[in-house]
């Protein structure tokens, strides 16, 4: 069974463009969550998403946007990129219950110049 | 507001040693806990996840307890190996009516020395 897939897997882009970055969760599972790590924040929750519908949102500007597709694939979107945006972005996904544990693509990392 | 606070920020042990981590959450409700493994580099990788009920879960060399009166985890490591270098990730799950909202710890950075 294939793990969760992100693309691209490092991204360099300069200050006020725009980036969509691409989650192909586990087959089967309906959840996508996406996630920003830096070091100096740690791991931050950015939203959910389970059956094209958005569950939870973090506590994240506008600039940062997803969606959901029917076959579950996801993508998130960062426009108007500031240099602090620069991080690891993560995307997990997981089964039916919020009790499941959630499995980890390795993220992509996009560094804003 | 939601937290959750791990120490110590790092380590370094000796292979073979056994070490413990430790976990302290201020979130409500809970729902569940779970520890992360998280190579430089790599997303993160479940270890164990515990519900309220729990209070002990194992994997392997990884055994993790659950004190829900006074809201600590901990995560204890036998006999390290140099693979167990990593980032262990402490995350609480609130169990909101909304979904699935985790507050994740900073992390204690792990380093094995042969």
């Amino acid at each position: 069974k294939a793990g969760v897939t992100q693309t691209p897997r490092y991204l360099i882009k300069t200050r006020g463009q725009q980036v969509t970055l691409s989650c192909s969760p586990i087959s089967g599972h309906r959840s996508v969550s996406w996630y920003q790590q830096t070091p100096g924040q740690g791991l931050q929750f950015l939203f959910e998403y389970f059956s094209e519908t958005q569950r939870n949102k973090g506590n994240f500007p506008g600039r940062f946007s997803g969606r959901q597709f029917s076959n579950s694939r996801s993508e998130m979107n960062v426009s108007t990129l500031e240099l602090g945006d620069s991080a690891l972005y993560l995307c997990a996904s997981r089964g039916l219950s919020t009790n499941e544990k959630l499995f980890f693509g390795s993220g992509t990392q996009l560094s804003v110049l | 507001k939601n937290q959750v606070e791990q120490s110590p920020q790092s380590l370094i042990i000796l292979e073979g040693k056994n070490c413990t981590l430790q976990c302290n959450y201020t979130v409500s409700p809970f729902s569940n806990l779970r520890w992360y493994k998280q190579d430089t580099g790599r997303g993160p990788v479940s270890l164990t996840i515990m519900t309220f009920s729990e209070n002990t879960k194992s994997n392997g060399r990884y055994t993790a307890t659950l004190d829900a009166d006074t809201k600590q985890s901990s995560l204890h490591i036998t006999a390290s190996q140099l693979s167990d270098s990593a980032s262990y990730i402490c995350v609480v799950s609130d169990g909101g009516t909304a979904g699935n909202m985790l507050t994740f710890g900073g992390g204690t950075r792990l380093m094995v020395k042969p």
